[in-house]
C-alpha cells in the first residue's frame, strides 16, 4: 500500500489568514496531486505535480499556490482563505501509469469562518 | 470543457437488489474511465477501463465501457449494506488530470 499522510487532517481558521496542508509520501512516487471535494462536485484537481519543482494548476487552482522541494512531500498554500474555500482536501499519488490508478489521503478538512 | 457526468445521484435500495450506476463522459482525449467507492474517507479504486465491450469483474460487482456512445456502468448484484457508499466515476484525459464525477451515493437498508 502506497503511505500518504495528509497534515492537519483537520483546520478552522479565519478569512484571511493564510493555511498550508502538506501531503508525504513514503514510495518516491513522481505524480501527486491535491484535489478538493464539495457537495454536488466530486473532486476538482487544483494542482499536481509531475516531478520535484515541476507543478501545474487544475481546473480551480485560483487561491491557491504549490510547492514541490522534495519528492515526498507536497503542500498546498491558501495565501489569504476564503469562506469559498472551506471544504474538504485530499492528496493523491499516480501509484500505477498502467492502471491509472489513484491512491488518496485521508483528507484534511479546511473549514473558514 | 472535460465533464462527467453520473445518474443517478442517489439510490435507496434494499439488501439482496441489483443496482446499476451510470456515467457518462465529454473529454478533449480520453485515455482510461476509472471507478472508485467512497465510503466515510478516503476513495478507493474499483476498476480502470480502457477498451469497450470488456466487462471487468470483482466479486458482485462488474462494469463496462461503451467508447462509442461515451459511457459506462457500474453493476453491483445481491447488494449488502456494506456496499453503502458513494461511488465516483473519473475519466484520464491524459493531461495528467482525472476527471470526476459528482458520484452516485448508494444508501443499501437491511
Amino acid at each position: 500500500d502506497a503511505g500518504i499522510t495528509q497534515s492537519p487532517r483537520h483546520k478552522v481558521t479565519e478569512t484571511g489568514t493564510p493555511v498550508t496542508l502538506r501531503c508525504h509520501q513514503t514510495e518516491n512516487h513522481r505524480y501527486m496531486y491535491w484535489y478538493r471535494q464539495d457537495p454536488g462536485h466530486g473532486l476538482r484537481l487544483i494542482h499536481y505535480s509531475y516531478g520535484v519543482k515541476d507543478t501545474d494548476k487544475g481546473e480551480v487552482s485560483d487561491g491557491y499556490s504549490v510547492s514541490r522541494s522534495k519528492t515526498e512531500d507536497f503542500l498546498l498554500t491558501l495565501e489569504s482563505a476564503t469562506s469559498s474555500q472551506t471544504s474538504v482536501y485530499f492528496c493523491a499519488i499516480s501509484v500505477d501509469a498502467n492502471t491509472g490508478e489513484l491512491f488518496f489521503g485521508e483528507g484534511s478538512r479546511l473549514t473558514v469562518l | 470543457e472535460d465533464k462527467v457526468v453520473q445518474s443517478p445521484l442517489s439510490l435507496v435500495v434494499h439488501e439482496g437488489d441489483t443496482v446499476t450506476l451510470n456515467c457518462s463522459y465529454e473529454v478533449t482525449n480520453f485515455r482510461s474511465l476509472l471507478w472508485y467507492k467512497q465510503e466515510k474517507k478516503a476513495p478507493t479504486f474499483l476498476f480502470m477501463l480502457t477498451s469497450s465491450g470488456i466487462e471487468k469483474k470483482s466479486g458482485r460487482l462488474s462494469s463496462i465501457l461503451d467508447k462509442k456512445e461515451l459511457f459506462s456502468i457500474l453493476n453491483i448484484t445481491a447488494t449488502q449494506t456494506g456496499d453503502s457508499a458513494v461511488y465516483l466515476c473519473a475519466v484520464d484525459n491524459y493531461g495528467q488530470n482525472f476527471v470526476f464525477g459528482p458520484g452516485t451515493r448508494l444508501s443499501v437498508l437491511p
